[in-house]
This record gives C-alpha cells, structure tokens and sequence, in this order.
C-alpha cells in the first residue's frame, strides 16, 4: 500500500531563517507530486507540482522553491523565511493516470514564523 | 477568475440530515471533489463526480449540475465524529485541482 510522509510535525522558525519540508511517497512510482499551504480559515493553495524528477511547475510567485531530487522525494525550501510564510503545508501525490484519481495528502507540516 | 464558493460553517445536530452546498466557476472542469479535513489533520477523499447526478458512498453522497456550476455533499444520520471541515475543490482545464476554503460543520448532541 501507498504512504506518504512528511517531517517535521511542527516548526518554529524566525524571520529571516531558512526552510526545508521534506516529503516521500512509498508504494508507488512516478506520482505526480504537490505542495499546498492553508492558512487558518483558508483553503488549500496550490504553491508547486511536479510530474517528474526535476520537473517543478511554481503556481505562486514567493520566496519559497521546491525540488524533486529523486522519483518519490519532493522537498519545499525558503532561503529567508516571511512572517507570511506561517501556515499548514501540506504534500500530496496523485498517480494521475486517471482524472478521477484522488490526491492523498502526507500528515502536514505547521510552520511558525516568528 | 476562477472561483469556488462554500458555506463558512454550518451546524446540525447528531442523527440528522445536512446538506453542504459548492458552486464553482472555472476555467474548464474534469471534475469535482469532496474532502474531509477534521482539525489539524490533513484532508481526506470522500467523493468524485464528473456527470451530473447522485454519487452514493454510505452514509455521504454527492450531486453535480454542471449546467448549474454546483454540488452539494449530503451527509446522513450524523454523527459527532462527522464535526470536521469539508472542502470542494475542482478540477480545472489544466487538471489542477481548484480549492474552495472549506465548510466547517458542527455536530451538536
């Protein structure tokens, strides 16, 4: 069976510092991979996708970057982090064979600017 | 723009019937989702339409008119583990998914 996971839990980082999430997918090859944040009350946007190793596709202009080092690695990075950058980030993976398939979402990251 | 519209919060109580009303305006549509979000965790799948009508799963179902730009999730004898936030989220011309900023639903005894 397909899991995903995502560290840390919980982050508490200050202004001006760096970021890296990171991501894996076990049970499947070649998914189609994605970044989202939800801010409080909000709902998910859509920061990066990628369908491939290497292949990123940025959905919003901001301080943060994405990478896919490896088939079922992606990895979210700031080199400063924004007070704007607090939130709920999420990581998905889709096999995208189909358009019925649904997205599967890793356990989540919150992230604490201060 | 593209646009997904859903109540903020609605409140039922336990054993009850309570519908949750999407309407969406696109680019494009390959799709419409419905996901569970309890508080803190991350979402999880509960429908997918693409034609228009009624989708049974249990105790949830769902209804897409894509003539209308609308879908409605029903979620029947509620139950207190029910409380959580339901997002709709489309899928657009470039089969990314399209989110609205979800429903939170409170289920009183």
């Amino acid at each position: 069976s397909q899991t995903i996971h995502q560290w840390p839990a919980t982050l508490v980082q200050p202004v001006g510092s760096p970021l890296s999430l990171e991501c894996t997918v076990e049970g499947t090859s070649n998914p189609n991979l994605y970044w989202y944040r939800q801010a409080a009350g909000r709902g998910l946007q859509l920061l990066f996708y990628s369908v491939g190793i290497g292949q990123i596709s940025s959905e919003v202009p901001q301080n943060l970057s994405a990478s896919r080092p490896q088939d079922r690695q992606f990895i979210l990075s700031s080199k400063k982090l924004l007070l704007s950058d607090s939130g709920f980030y999420l990581c998905a993976w889709r096999t995208g064979t189909s358009d019925s398939d649904e997205q599967y979402f890793g356990p989540g990251t919150r992230l604490t600017v201060t | 723009g593209q646009n997904i519209d859903q109540p903020t919060e609605m409140t039922a109580t336990e054993g009850a019937i309570v519908q949750i009303n999407c309407t969406y305006q696109t680019s494009g549509f390959n799709g419409l989702f419905w996901y569970q979000q309890h508080a803190g965790e991350a979402p999880t799948f509960l429908s997918y339409n693409v034609l228009d009508g009624l989708e049974e799963k249990g105790r949830f179902s769902s209804f897409l008119s894509r003539s209308k730009g609308y879908s409605y999730l029903l979620l029947k004898e509620l139950q207190m583990k029910d409380s959580a936030s339901y997002l709709c989220a489309v899928m657009d011309s470039n089969y990314q998914l399209i989110w609205g900023a979800g429903t939170k639903l409170i289920i009183k005894p």
